[in-house]
């Protein structure tokens, strides 16, 4: 079945370390998504991708990092800069960045804390 | 700027009971889309509907109706005869046509429905 995968679904983080979140999909889509969630409330931009090697910062792009070599993965990396990573993190693609009425579809999500 | 405001951060009701989720938006382009999500416990965020602004029409999908108003900037949905399944937390997303496929969310609607 064609979708988004996410992984780890539960990642910890000791103090002053680099972690890498994984999202991997098989839509054939242009344009990926990371996007933070703290409980209680909406989902926040941190950095997309309209296509390969190219990407954006979002709303909250200090402290994490992004790369896109493939059209399929675009992982994110959560530096020890981000003072308070603890937060369920998601990944959405859609087909092309450009199409403002392309819904995103999205992952099952990584919950990240710190130790 | 854009905006999406959804005042009801959780709504509990007894299954059966038709129970509406609020949805106000802030936007200065002429076209724009307006989206629904579900995300259950699990964490995955669920596509429910999309809107775009040149069209009023309600909309209604089995229990689901939506109901869209350009005069009061409302997009609401109204879930009849609740049903525990339904319990979840629903997103009020927006795009713009000049911001492509980038979505604002609301903060998000807690609907729990008791047996």
């Amino acid at each position: 079945d064609g979708g988004i995968t996410q992984s780890p679904k539960y990642l910890f983080r000791k103090e002053g370390q680099n972690v890498t979140l994984s999202c991997e999909q098989n839509l054939n889509h242009d344009a990926m998504y990371w996007y933070r969630q703290d409980p209680g409330q909406g989902l926040r931009l941190i950095y997309y991708s309209q296509i390969v090697n190219d990407f954006q910062k979002g709303d909250i792009a200090e402290g994490y990092s992004v790369s896109r070599e493939k059209k399929e993965s675009f992982p994110l990396t959560v530096t020890s800069a981000q003072k308070n990573p603890t937060a369920f993190y998601l990944c959405a693609s859609s087909v092309t960045q450009g199409w403002a009425n392309q819904p995103q579809h999205f992952g099952d999500g990584t919950r990240l804390s710190i130790l | 700027a854009q905006k999406v405001t959804q005042a009801q951060t959780e709504i509990s009701v007894v299954e059966k009971e038709d129970v509406t989720l609020d949805c106000v938006y802030e936007t200065r382009d002429t076209t724009y889309y307006l989206f629904w999500y579900k995300q259950p416990p699990s964490g995955e965020l669920v596509f429910l509907i999309r809107r775009n602004s040149f069209d009023e029409q309600n909309e209604i999908s089995g229990r689901y109706s939506w109901n869209f108003q350009k005069s009061t900037s409302s997009f609401n949905f109204t879930i009849t005869a609740s049903q525990v399944v339904d319990s979840a937390v629903y997103f009020c997303a927006l795009s713009e046509e000049t911001s492509g496929s980038r979505l604002t969310f609301g903060e998000g609607t807690q609907l729990t429905v008791n047996p």
